[in-house]
C-alpha cells in the first residue's frame, strides 16, 4: 500500500532547529510533486513548501521563507523539511502531501512540532 | 495572493439533511478548486478535485460544482460519518497554494 510516514517532530525552544522527514512506501517520491502542509492547534491548513518531481522548482510560503528548507533524498525515497529560527507561531502538525492535478491526493499522518521555552 | 472564503464557518445539521458549503475565490481560478474532509486527529482526505470530479472511493452523495470564483460542495443526504471539517483549496496559483478557513459540520 502506498503511504507517507512523517517523523522528526518534537519540542524545541524558540530560535531552535528541527529536521522533519517524510518516508514514502510503494511509490517513488521522484515521480511526484511533493509538499509540506501544516496545521496550528485548532486552526486551518496552511501550505508551507513545494518540491517538484524534476527537482527544478522549490517554493515556500512567505511565512517560512528564509527559515525553512525543503529537500529530497532519492536513494532513501524521503522528503525533508529543515526548520530553523523557529518561532512560537510555527507550532503545528506538519504533514507531507503528494500532489496530483493540483490537489493533495495523499497525506501522511503528520508530525507534531511544538516551539516553546 | 488568491484568498478563499468559505461559508458558513460552522453548520449544524442532522442525518439525512442536504448540506451545501460555499467557497469563494478573490479572483477567477477557473476550475482549480479542490475539497477536503478532516476528522479530529486525522489528516485531511481529498474528496473532490477540479471542482467537480469525485476522488476514487468517495461516496456519490458528495458532489461539487462551480467555476471562476464561486464553488459549492454538496452532501445530498448526510450520514453520521460526514460530521467533520471541510476545506477548499486552490491550485490556480500553484505551486503557491491556499486553503479556505474551513467549515465545521456539526450535529
Amino acid at each position: 500500500e502506498e503511504q507517507l510516514v512523517e517523523s522528526g517532530g518534537g519540542l524545541v525552544q524558540p530560535g531552535g532547529s528541527l529536521r522533519l522527514s517524510c518516508a514514502a512506501s510503494e511509490f517513488s517520491l521522484s515521480d511526484y510533486n511533493m509538499n509540506w502542509v501544516r496545521q496550528a492547534p485548532g486552526q486551518g491548513l496552511e501550505w508551507v513548501s513545494f518540491f517538484s518531481a524534476s527537482s527544478g522548482t522549490i517554493k515556500y510560503a512567505d511565512s517560512v521563507k528564509g527559515r525553512f528548507t525543503i529537500s529530497r533524498d532519492n536513494a532513501k525515497n524521503s522528503l525533508y523539511l529543515q526548520l530553523n529560527s523557529l518561532r512560537a507561531e510555527d507550532t503545528a502538525v506538519y504533514y507531507c502531501a503528494r500532489l496530483k492535478m493540483g490537489a493533495f491526493e495523499m497525506w501522511g499522518q503528520g508530525t507534531v512540532v511544538t516551539v516553546s521555552s | 495572493d488568491i484568498q478563499l472564503t468559505q461559508s458558513p464557518s460552522s453548520l449544524s445539521a442532522s442525518v439525512g439533511d442536504r448540506v451545501t458549503i460555499t467557497c469563494r475565490a478573490s479572483r477567477s481560478i477557473n476550475n482549480n478548486l479542490h475539497w477536503y474532509q478532516q476528522k479530529p486527529g486525522n489528516a485531511p482526505k481529498l474528496l473532490m478535485y477540479a471542482a467537480s470530479t469525485l476522488q476514487s472511493g468517495v461516496p456519490s452523495r458528495f458532489s461539487g460544482s462551480g467555476s471562476g470564483t464561486d464553488f459549492t460542495l454538496t452532501i445530498s443526504s448526510l450520514q453520521s460519518e460526514d460530521f467533520a471539517t471541510y476545506y477548499c483549496q486552490q491550485s490556480y496559483s500553484g505551486p503557491l497554494y491556499t486553503f479556505g478557513q474551513g467549515t465545521k459540520l456539526e450535529i
